[in-house]
């Protein structure tokens, strides 16, 4: 199926602990997200990344990494996670810079830290 | 900064009656997209506008963006339980390939 997934859907970790997800995309796009939700349900940009560019959105704590091995890949990595962090983080990927067709989201990845 | 407002955050209707919400802007806006998100589920795009004063149907679903390009809103005619969601309006910035998306406007259904 073409679609955007990403890996584990549910994370529970404890404080302090670093763990990383992982996003795929087969669509295609040439542009890759990560946007964390949190229990308001308000939807966040962190990064966006394509081949050429990696733009942070500047309130995400350095604790935050993206790594791309390839244009299909979006992995987020988080270091000494902290009970803020507790969220649901989305990836999402589009044609284009500009995201003029749309995002195309994964299911999410609800992480709980305890 | 750009800001939009989402309203109302909340809707409650029953089965069958019409629901509106909308996004308001402080500048004008390049584009604006729209979003669902089913409870539990991750966010689907529905639609972009572009154009001042565009109007864009599917279904029971009717998109505007209006004629100074700071104001948009989704109409749902005659509503049912599967449109239970949260329903977000999205925009970028000039020359940006990130999103912002408005707060949301989380819509229930009462059969």
């Amino acid at each position: 199926d073409t679609a955007v997934s990403q890996t584990p859907k549910y994370l529970v970790t404890q404080m302090g602990n670093d763990k990383s997800i992982k996003c795929e995309q087969n669509l295609g796009h040439d542009t890759m997200y990560w946007y964390k939700q949190d229990s308001k349900k308000f939807l966040k940009i962190m990064f966006s990344y394509n081949n050429k560019e990696l733009i942070i959105n500047e309130t995400v704590p350095n604790r935050f990494s993206p790594k791309s091995p390839d244009k299909a890949h979006l992995n987020l990595h988080i270091n000494s996670l902290e009970l803020g962090d507790s969220a649901v983080y989305f990836c999402a990927s589009s044609q284009g810079g500009d995201g003029i067709y749309g995002y195309t989201f994964g299911s999410g990845t609800r992480l709980t830290v305890v | 900064g750009q800001q939009v407002m989402q309203i109302p955050q909340y809707q409650h209707v029953q089965e069958g009656e019409d629901f509106t919400t909308y996004c308001n802007s402080s500048t004008t806006l390049s584009n604006i997209q729209w979003y669902k998100q089913r409870p539990g589920g991750h966010p689907v795009f529905l639609i972009q506008l572009v154009k001042s004063g565009e109007v864009k149907k599917q279904k029971r679903l009717t998109f505007q963006f209006g004629e100074a390009k700071k104001n948009s809103s989704l109409h749902i005619t005659a509503t049912q339980t599967t449109d239970v969601g949260t329903y977000f309006c999205a925009y970028s910035g000039a020359g940006s390939y990130q999103l912002t998306f408005g707060k949301g406007t989380k819509l229930s259904v009462i059969p």
